[in-house]
């Protein structure tokens, strides 16, 4: 049973902060790592997706990847209230279906 | 509009019936996926079709549920006999190769 979790929130930061996402899955063949971002009553709006250890930055936005740790993470800089949602975390293998977390929700306060 | 779309938006029916959602995905993409969602937790993966071939269906999905994706285009969801637990966000994405998937706005089912 492939799993990915993540910490279900709410996780709360003050306007300007850092917030920081984390995520880990329990498949070490996955090789694609996606975060989303869904507003309450929408879909699931893609923000940055990883595929090799390391950080990819952009904007406001830094997705970090260690694999050896099974851990992906999201940070984003200078927060805004606008930010405020559900963060979710999707893992892929080749040719394999997408398994999604649990989201953490995230509030930022201003 | 070139984004995954979704039809009907909301759908709100007796328990017993049976109900059809369409998706139409990106039209370079070759993958389809249908997921459901429900409060508080993340998307669940139903099924997905590579062009007209459903490559793989969730082992929770019960035989009420059926996809097709006849033509490697748009693709169907039905449920039939719906029951109080099928009430959930069902939502389709498509993709291209080993790029992200992109969703639609999702039909929102409702049991009575």
């Amino acid at each position: 049973q492939k799993e990915v979790e993540q910490n279900s929130g709410p996780l709360s930061v003050p306007e300007g902060a850092i917030a920081s996402l984390n995520c880990t899955y329990s498949d070490r063949g996955s090789q694609s790592f996606f975060w989303y971002r869904q507003y309450s009553g929408k879909s699931p709006e893609l923000i940055m997706f990883i595929y090799s250890n390391g950080d990819k930055e952009d904007g406001r936005f830094t997705a970090q990847l260690n694999k050896a740790s099974q851990y992906v993470s999201l940070l984003i800089r200078d927060s805004q209230p606008s930010d405020s949602a559900t963060y979710l975390c999707a893992v892929n293998s080749r040719g394999q279906n997408f398994v999604f977390g649990p989201g953490t929700r995230l509030s930022v306060l201003p | 509009d070139t984004g995954v779309s979704q039809d009907p938006r909301h759908k709100i029916t007796k328990r017993g019936q049976n109900v059809t959602f369409r998706c139409d995905p990106i039209s370079e993409h070759n993958r389809l996926y249908w997921y459901r969602q429900t409060l508080g937790q993340g998307p669940e993966f139903l099924t997905y079709f590579q062009n007209e071939a459903q490559l793989e269906k969730s082992r929770l999905l019960s035989d009420r549920f059926s996809a097709e994706r006849p033509k490697g285009s748009f693709s169907t969801l039905e449920i039939q006999r719906t029951e109080q637990g099928d009430s959930a966000m069902y939502l389709c994405a498509s993709q291209q190769g080993n790029q992200p998937q992109h969703f639609g706005d999702g039909t929102r089912l409702s049991i009575l």
